[in-house]
């Protein structure tokens, strides 16, 4: 079966230090992949995709993440994050082509201190 | 536009009833889908569907049924709710390009928190 992996379930961090958030996925072939944050009390928001071209990708936020096919990684970056970065990051992954829903890790707890 | 909406917003439910979740999305997408979210265990796919018409299995369907009538509706239902279905359900959904593929994003909607006595 298709798994996504998410390394750190919770990351705690000062504000203004830098955030990776790390995502492996076990899929070999074609894939298109994501990141969603989930504020405290509130549903998924995209963060950013990546279908194809750049593997670099920049979002929302200030976020950014790198695909890179050799290590099946999509690691989520941020160079300064920020006390209302608080939240729930989930990586998934649309793992081929054809009607594929779409398979998330399970999610990894950012917590900022000021 | 709305976006998805989701009904209840939260519902405590008695051991062996049955709940209908009800879900409905204005922006014509063709595929819904279904998730619920625990502690530790991130969105696990419960059902989806592809298009009005047709349904599919998730990672974890027992105890779930859906349909989908038309595009814009995809209730879920618990026939007969037991304590380990308490959770929060996500209902989201997603439009497809050129052959079927999905490299349409998925959008979510607001939740549904339930609690089974």
């Amino acid at each position: 079966a298709q798994s996504v992996s998410q390394h750190n379930h919770h990351v705690i961090l000062s504000e203004a230090a830098s955030l990776e958030l790390g995502c492996n996925y076990s899929y070999g072939g074609t894939v298109n992949l994501f990141w969603y944050v989930q504020y405290p009390g509130q549903h998924l928001q995209l963060l950013l995709k990546y279908f194809s071209g750049d593997p670099l990708v920049k979002g929302i936020k200030g976020f950014e993440a790198e695909f890179i096919k050799s290590k099946f990684s999509f690691n989520l970056r941020k160079p300064s994050v920020q006390w209302s970065d608080t939240a729930e990051y989930f990586c998934a992954v649309i793992p081929g082509p054809g009607n594929t829903p779409l398979v998330f890790g399970k999610g990894t707890r950012l917590s900022v201190i000021a | 536009i709305a976006g998805i909406t989701q009904a209840p917003t939260s519902q405590i439910l008695a051991a062996g009833r049955r709940m209908t979740l009800r879900c409905t999305q204005d922006m014509r997408h063709n595929a819904m889908y279904w998730y619920r979210q625990d502690l530790g265990l991130g969105l696990r796919l419960i059902h989806y569907s592809n298009t009005a018409g047709t349904t599919g299995k998730g990672e974890v369907p027992d105890g779930y049924s859906v349909s989908r009538a038309n595009t814009d509706d995809f209730p879920l239902t618990l026939a007969s709710a037991v304590p380990s279905q308490t959770s929060v359900y996500f209902c989201a959904s997603s439009d497809s390009i050129g052959s079927g593929r999905f490299k349409g994003t998925q959008y979510f909607g607001p939740g549904t928190r339930l609690t089974v006595l």
